[in-house]
């Protein structure tokens, strides 16, 4: 009930490329979905983010798609780019009474070629 | 970068050994946050504090023992390691322990800790 699935585990996108990552939920409670990226020896760092009222939300050249009837979501990265090479990680919120739980997906590995 | 600072970005401790990771932050959150991460997996949670009260402790190992001697500051000592501790130690904040909707977590850049 708490799990978030990820999928794929690892990504490779040549420059220019569209990315897709997908995360699928059971918990109707989780109120928020962000999606964090992170680079080697650094802390995940909020990316983009969603309610789930939500069906669709565009940042620069990343969108997530929400659909809630599925309990699915989904980040494409547009015109992918040699920087945008991390770990990227689906997530979802639940608030317990004393406190806000963070529930991670596995993680996506994902390089981009020049 | 990040609004929550952590030291020291790198340790390498023995087994019998007694250190601390410090973390701080200046947002006005009112809870932090203790995750473990290693290699490859997602962070896991270890401690919440919320209003600088212990509020979740997800089974950690008495080991590892947290504190929070104010509302900017937190601290996870560490005493007695095991090699299988090794990993990168995350800490993290939000403006309230509950709520919901954009009440998010930012992370500092994490300690790697090394445990020979």
């Amino acid at each position: 009930q708490q799990q978030v699935k990820q999928s794929p585990q690892s990504l490779i996108v040549q420059k220019g490329g569209i990315s897709i990552i997908n995360c699928a939920y059971e918990n109707t409670a989780f109120d928020y979905f962000p999606w964090y990226q992170q680079f080697p020896g650094k802390g995940p760092a909020l990316l983009i983010a969603i309610r789930p009222d939500v069906s669709e939300k565009k940042e620069g050249r990343f969108t997530i798609s929400f659909n809630k009837s599925a309990k699915q979501f989904s980040l494409h990265i547009m015109d992918s780019q040699p920087g945008d090479s991390a770990t990227y990680f689906c997530a979802a919120y639940i608030s317990s009474g004393s406190a806000r739980q963070l529930t991670f997906g596995s993680g996506t590995q994902l390089t981009v070629l020049p | 970068d990040t609004e929550v600072t952590q030291t020291p970005k790198h340790l390498v401790m023995g087994m019998t050994n007694k250190k601390s990771l410090k973390c701080e932050q200046h947002m006005g959150h009112r809870a932090m946050y203790w995750y473990k991460q290693k290699a490859k997996k997602p962070p896991e949670l270890m401690f919440v504090y919320s209003y600088e009260k212990l509020s979740i402790n997800e089974s950690v190992p008495s080991r590892f023992s947290p504190e929070c001697p104010n509302s900017s500051l937190l601290n996870l000592h560490l005493h007695a390691l095991q090699p299988e501790d090794s990993a990168l130690y995350l800490c993290a904040s939000s403006q309230q322990a509950g709520g919901s909707g954009a009440n998010v977590l930012t992370f500092g850049a994490g300690s790697r800790l090394t445990v020979l």
